[in-house]
């Protein structure tokens, strides 16, 4: 079955620091990948996407790209602000032999950004 | 503008008590989702729908059950409580069940208590 594995947190950063939060993947077919965040006592928010190997996905000065040698979609961003204080979930869904797409979660990544 | 809409926030239940979860969207959205998120651990999925009418059983199923009779709603049913119902519960929804276009707009979630 598809699996998601992300680094464990907290990840404790200065503001303006850089970031990396790992997460690799195992899945059947030519999955798409996901970046979550969510922000205490919300909901996850789509962050960025790829579809297709060697695709970056991009947003709020966030990176991620597909990396399909290495089952890998590591999260980046060149300088934190307190305000990116959030838990971070890569995701993946991929088309199943049954003809549905079903999503997996890894467990979340805590990030905490201090000033 | 209203998304995903979950109620209540927040619940205790005593064990053995039963409660039905709400979710709305107002996005038009064919395919809704029900997940539970435990401490340090990635989301599960419960139940999925790809349609009014239609349902189908996730990863951790037993002890819920779910209707779709619209396809604004998607209410998750709790019988017979238990403490390892104790999480924190969320909806979502998605224009195509590959998301990978628009991936998957998140409610703000149930935090539930069972004791």
């Amino acid at each position: 079955g598809n699996s998601v594995t992300q680094m464990e947190g907290p990840v404790t950063l200065s503001e303006e620091a850089f970031l990396t939060i790992n997460c690799t993947y195992t899945a059947t077919g030519y999955p798409s990948l996901f970046w979550y965040v969510q922000y205490p006592g919300e909901g996850l928010q789509l962050l960025l996407k790829a579809t297709k190997a060697d695709d970056k996905g991009s947003n709020k000065g966030f990176e991620a790209t597909y990396r399909k040698e290495t089952t890998s979609f590591h999260l980046e961003k060149g300088s934190v602000q307190v305000s990116d204080s959030a838990v971070y979930f890569c995701a993946l869904t991929s088309l199943s032999s049954g003809g549905s797409y079903i999503p997996t979660f890894g467990r979340g990544t805590s990030l905490i950004v201090h000033p | 503008n209203a998304g995903v809409t979950q109620t209540p926030k927040f619940r205790i239940l005593k064990i053995g008590q039963s409660m039905t979860l709400q979710c709305t969207q107002d996005m038009n959205h064919n395919y809704m989702y029900w997940y539970r998120q435990d401490p340090g651990m990635g989301l599960k999925l419960i139940y999925y729908s790809v349609g009014a009418g239609i349902t189908d059983k996730g990863e951790v199923p037993n002890g819920y059950n779910v209707s779709r009779s619209t396809t604004e709603d998607f209410p998750l049913r709790l019988e017979l409580a238990a403490p390892s119902q104790t999480s924190v519960y969320f909806c979502a929804s998605s224009y195509r069940q590959d998301p990978s276009s628009y991936g998957y707009t998140f409610g703000s979630g149930t935090r539930l208590t069972v004791v």
